[in-house]
C-alpha cells in the first residue's frame, strides 16, 4: 500500500500564476479530503468528496480555489490566480467511509508546501 | 467550521519527563482521535477512542475519552527525543474536526 500520494511536494510560484496540486488516494478509499495547514489557522478542511462527488466545499476560501475528482484514483486542487496569502501546506487525506472504525481510514498524504511570492 | 481547542499550545520538556495535553470542544463527539505530525509529513493516527470514559494505551501513550464526550486527554510517559512533533486531536461526528495542535519539543 503506497498510501496517499501527493504531488508536487514543494511548489514555489509567482503571484497571479495558476497552481495545481494533485492527489492519488489509497485504492479502495471512497472519500477524499483536502486540507490546508497554516501556523495561524491550523488544519482547515477545504472540501471533501464521497464517491468522486463533492459533498461539502464550504471551507474553500474563495472562488479562486477549485477542486475536482474526475475518478476514484485522482483529485486536483487548483488555485487561480494564486496570492501570497495562499502560502501553506496542503494535505490530501482519504478514507473508506463504509468502515465505522476510524483505524481503517483517514490517511494523510505527505502534503504539498506551496509558497507564493 | 468547528474547531477543537488544544492546550497547551506548545511544550518544552526534558527527555524522560511525562507529557500531558488535552482537547476540548463545545460539541459532543462520537469518537476522539489523536494524531502526531512529524516535520514535513502528514498527521499519522496514534490512538482512537470510541466511548465516553474509555482509557486506551498504545505503548507509552495513554488517551482518555472524557465523560462529557466534549474532551479528551493524551499522556506520554518517559518522553524521548523522537516524540518531538505536533500532536492533534480530532473529533468525529458527521465530519472530522481537528484541534489546533500542541507542539512538543523534547530536550535531550
Amino acid at each position: 500500500d503506497a498510501g496517499v500520494i501527493q504531488s508536487p511536494r514543494h511548489e514555489v510560484t509567482e503571484m497571479g500564476q495558476e497552481v495545481t496540486l494533485r492527489c492519488k488516494p489509497i485504492s479502495g478509499h471512497n472519500s477524499l479530503f483536502w486540507y490546508r495547514q497554516t501556523m495561524m489557522r491550523g488544519l482547515e478542511l477545504l472540501i471533501y468528496f464521497n464517491n468522486n462527488v463533492p459533498i461539502d466545499d464550504s471551507g474553500m476560501p474563495e472562488d479562486r480555489f477549485s477542486a475536482k475528482m474526475p475518478n476514484a484514483s485522482f483529485s486536483t486542487l487548483k488555485i487561480q490566480p494564486s496570492e501570497p496569502r495562499d502560502s501553506a501546506v496542503y494535505f490530501c487525506a482519504s478514507r473508506d467511509v463504509t468502515r465505522t472504525d476510524p483505524l481503517y481510514g483517514y490517511t494523510f498524504g505527505s502534503g504539498t508546501r506551496l509558497t507564493v511570492v | 467550521g468547528q474547531q477543537l481547542n488544544q492546550s497547551p499550545q506548545s511544550m518544552f520538556i526534558q527527555e524522560g519527563e511525562d507529557v500531558s495535553m488535552n482537547c476540548t470542544s463545545s460539541s459532543i463527539f462520537n469518537t476522539w482521535l489523536w494524531y502526531k505530525q512529524d516535520p514535513g509529513e502528514g498527521p499519522v493516527l496514534l490512538i482512537a477512542l470510541y466511548k465516553a470514559g474509555e482509557l486506551t494505551s498504545n505503548g507509552r501513550l495513554t488517551a482518555q475519552f472524557g465523560i462529557t464526550r466534549k474532551d479528551s486527554f493524551l499522556n506520554i510517559s518517559a518522553s524521548i527525543p523522537s516524540d518531538v512533533g505536533i500532536y492533534f486531536c480530532a473529533g468525529t461526528g458527521n465530519q472530522f474536526y481537528f484541534g489546533t495542535g500542541t507542539s512538543l519539543t523534547v530536550i535531550p
